[in-house]
């Protein structure tokens, strides 16, 4: 069945650098993505959005990568900050599909 | 601004009672979706609606029952819970179906769901 997948269960960056999460897909007919934040507590956010007729999409200060190639997408923060902290979900739309999620914890 | 609320924030119950989480939502979004949320599972389809009367299942139903006789509200229920059914639920909505490019989930809150 479809799945969606992340290669790091946990991320931890520095204060101000940039942070990677990537994410494999396996539907090669997903044609919409979204990137999902949840803070503790919380249910999941939407961050960005990409259609697969696109490479890349940039918003404040993240930037989403898509490779229909490979079937993988990454979500990119800049100078990442404390507020990011958080567990990040990739979706395939069509199919309501969530991945398992990365927890980026940002150190001081 | 309410958007999606979900109620109750916590449940305690008992292996083989009926529980209902609620869902209601104030967009007229015309879907909506029951994921559950379990450490390494991630957020798992249960049922999800494309519109009042009509509801489909995800990716894991068994134990569940939903219905949607208004656009708002969506109720989720466990017919007979058991220990497996603890997990965080929660409850979203979509104007999917009205502006296809608009397919973002709007999340409510979740409900802790404990079952002893």
């Amino acid at each position: 069945g479809e799945s969606v997948g992340l290669h790091l269960p946990t991320l931890s960056v520095q204060e101000g650098d940039n942070s990677i999460i990537n994410c494999a897909y396996s539907n090669s007919a997903s044609d919409y993505f979204i990137w999902y934040k949840q803070e503790s507590g919380k249910g999941p956010q939407f961050i960005i959005d990409i259609r697969s007729n696109m490479d890349k999409r940039q918003g404040q200060r993240v930037t989403v990568l898509l490779n229909k190639t490979v079937k993988h997408l990454s979500l990119q923060i800049a100078a990442t900050q404390p507020g990011d902290s958080a567990v990040y979900f990739c979706a395939e739309t069509q199919n309501f599909v969530f991945g398992p999620g990365t927890r980026l914890s940002v150190l001081p | 601004d309410a958007g999606i609320t979900q109620s109750p924030r916590y449940k305690i119950t008992e292996t083989g009672r009926q529980v209902t989480l609620m869902c209601h939502q104030t967009w007229s979004h015309s879907y909506m979706f029951w994921y559950r949320q379990d450490l390494g599972h991630g957020l798992r389809l249960i049922y999800y609606s494309a519109a009042a009367d009509i509801t489909d299942k995800g990716e894991v139903p068994d134990g569940y029952v939903v219905s949607r006789s208004k656009t708002e509200n969506f109720p989720l229920t466990l017919e007979s819970a058991t220990r497996s059914q603890t997990s965080v639920y929660f409850c979203a909505s979509s104007e999917r179906g009205h502006r296809e490019a608009n397919e973002k989930l709007f999340f409510g809150s979740g409900t802790q769901l404990s079952v002893l």
